[in-house]
Formats: C-alpha cells, structure tokens, sequence
C-alpha cells in the first residue's frame, strides 16, 4: 500500500539548514508527485513546494528564496532543503503524495520540526 | 495566491446535517478539494475536485461548488466527526483555508 515517512532532527539552531527526507512505498516517483506541507503548532496547513513526476519543482514564494526540493528515485526518497531557519519555521512538516491538478491524497505521520537557541 | 476563507468553528449535535463553506477569492473552477485532521493526526483527503468521494470516505460525506464558493457536507454527523476541516485549491500554487474547527455537542 502507500505509504510516505519523513525522518529529520527534531531541533535545530537558528540560521541552520534544515534537511528532512520522506520515503515513500507503494508508488513510483517518477510516475507521481511528492509536495512538502508545514503546519506551525496549532496552526493550519502551508504548502511549501513540490517536486513532480517529471523532477521539476514549484516552491511557495514565500520561501522560495530558501528551500530546495530534490529525489532519489532509486532510493524512494524526496529531500527537502531549507537553509537561514528561524523560529517561525517551527512546526510539524509532512509529505504527501500530490499529481497537478489533484489534492494531497496520501499523507506521511508528519516530523516535529522547532527551531530555538 | 489564491486566498480560501472557512468559518473558524461550528459545533453541531449527531446525527444533524452539517456544512462546512469554503470561499475562494478567485475562481478556481471545480479545482478544490477537502481533507480532516483529527488532533494529534496528519489530514487525510475526503473529497477531490469538489465533488468526488475519496475512496474509503464514508458516504456521509459530500462536496459540491464550482467558481468561488464550495461545501462539505456531512449528513448525518457522527461523534468521530469531531476535526478540524481544510479546503485546498490546486487552480495555481497550492493554498488552504484556515480550517473550520467541527465540535460535536
């Protein structure tokens, strides 16, 4: 069945580079996309980008100028990279399974994520 | 971007009719989609492009809307109901409403 995970450090420094990975079972990510979510505690949910079928990527302008999105395909693995990290960055991260056009139909458990000296 | 505005909280007893509104500030044609969190839990998606049932999704479940305005609708609420419920346009970049807080009484 699919199934998405994501691993990373529970906390970081300020002005750190943040890296998650998620790996995924029961899909190929050559044939879906895999877009990255950020939920601020007892918040809602932000879209922060997206790597596609294909390999592009789309990113929120937000934070666009500081994240990097890339796969391994033969690892089953999506990378996510956010550098010049700030306590707003805080929060639980999830990637989801997403194709263009569709929702985000299969969600992984989530990585808490709190950036703090 | 797309801004989606839900209503922040409803509170509803079971075995009502709920419905859960959802505006977007342009038209995103039939381009949304539903999802409930449970506390604690990641979402799960229940309805995609507006109207279609996730497979798994209970029946109780419904969508409908196109344009600007759209509903989710849960008929009749059951207590495991209780979540907070997302919108989600996909017309452009991703964006999501603020989640409406569902409250059984």
């Amino acid at each position: 069945q699919v199934q998405l995970k994501e691993s990373g450090p529970g906390l970081m420094q300020p002005s750190e580079t943040l890296s998650l990975t998620c790996t995924v079972s029961g899909f190929s990510l050559t044939s879906n996309g895999v877009g990255w979510v950020r939920q601020p505690l007892g918040k809602g949910l932000v879209w922060m980008g997206t790597i596609w079928a294909g390999g592009s990527t789309n990113y929120n302008s937000a934070v666009q100028s500081r994240l990097s999105i890339s796969r391994d395909t033969s690892k089953s693995q999506v990378f996510l990279k956010m550098n010049s990290l700030q306590p707003e960055d805080t929060g639980t991260y999830y990637c989801a399974r997403h194709n263009s056009g569709y929702g985000f139909d299969y969600w992984g458990q989530g990585v808490m994520v709190t950036v703090s000296s | 971007d797309t801004v989606l505005t839900q209503s922040p909280a409803l509170a509803v007893s079971p075995g009502e009719r709920v419905t859960i509104s959802c505006r977007a500030s342009e038209s995103v044609s039939t381009l949304m989609h539903w999802y409930q969190q449970k506390p604690g839990q990641q979402p799960t998606l229940l309805i995609y492009l507006a109207s279609n049932l996730e497979s798994g999704v209970p029946a109780r479940f419904s969508g409908s809307g196109s344009g600007t305005d759209f509903t989710l609708t849960i008929d009749p609420v059951e207590a495991d109901d209780t979540a907070t419920y997302y919108c989600q346009q996909s017309w452009n970049d991703p964006t999501f409403g603020g989640g409406t807080k569902l409250e059984l009484k």
